[in-house]
């Protein structure tokens, strides 16, 4: 399977706990994001990365976030002292820019749910 | 702020008739518009998109239109089929960064058999 990775799908915490995802993009693509999403909305940008480094954070991306891809390859968001507001579809998606368009086609794992109790 | 909006929640349509779903987008600087399909449990699937120097986009049965001066994209699905039924969202970004892909609320499509 060459698509977007997630792991773990399903995560269940108590209030306070940290917990890490794990995102392995497509190997070719050169830009790897975060987004989130709440039932009723559409996703939300958290945060990308073009290759290792981390170019944007979104306002939503508190301090208890924090995403890495330490080798450009695949990456990690972790989520500190979760609150029940955190409970979420936390989603990775990445994408081959094209050099002539500037622009290409997210492709989105299947997410990692998140609840908070 | 919603710059990418859809403003039909859902939709029902008889099976092998047109599925019509509307978005509409306010910044200006958005030229690059993709669709995406999801099924429960599962990450957005890409469709079909447009850039904003084409005013149509065909694939099959997937149909995008692209009004620029409404800033108005419209996703018509012909004929639909029961497997159609899902959450469709649209999104857009600016091109000339192609940093931040901005995604509407969604439109859930029932296809009735």
């Amino acid at each position: 399977d060459t698509g977007v990775s997630q792991n773990p799908r399903h995560k269940i915490t108590k209030r306070g706990q940290n917990v890490t995802f794990r995102c392995d993009p497509i190997s070719e693509h050169n830009r790897l994001y975060w987004y989130r999403q709440t039932l009723g909305q559409g996703p939300e940008f958290l945060t990308y990365f073009q290759n290792e480094a981390q170019l944007e954070k979104s306002r939503l991306l508190s301090d208890r976030f924090s995403a890495e891809r330490p080798k450009g390859s695949f990456s990690t968001l972790e989520i500190q002292r979760t609150e029940q507001g955190d409970s979420a579809m936390y989603l990775c998606a990445s994408i081959l820019i094209l050099a002539e368009t500037n622009t290409g086609e997210l492709f989105f794992g299947e997410g990692s749910r998140l609840t908070v109790l | 702020d919603q710059q990418v909006k859809q403003n039909s929640p859902s939709l029902s349509v008889q099976e092998g008739r047109i599925s019509i779903l509307n978005c509409d987008y306010t910044n200006s600087m958005f030229d690059y518009f993709l669709w995406y399909k999801k099924y429960p449990a599962e990450g957005p699937t890409f469709l079909i998109s447009i850039s904003s120097i084409k005013d149509k986009n065909e694939d099959g049965r997937f149909t995008v239109f692209l009004n620029k001066s409404a800033k108005h994209l419209s996703l018509h699905i012909v004929p639909s089929q029961p497997g159609d039924s899902a959450v469709y969202f649209c999104a857009a970004c600016p091109a000339n960064t192609g940093n931040q892909f901005y995604f509407g609320t969604g439109t859930s499509l029932t296809v009735i058999p």
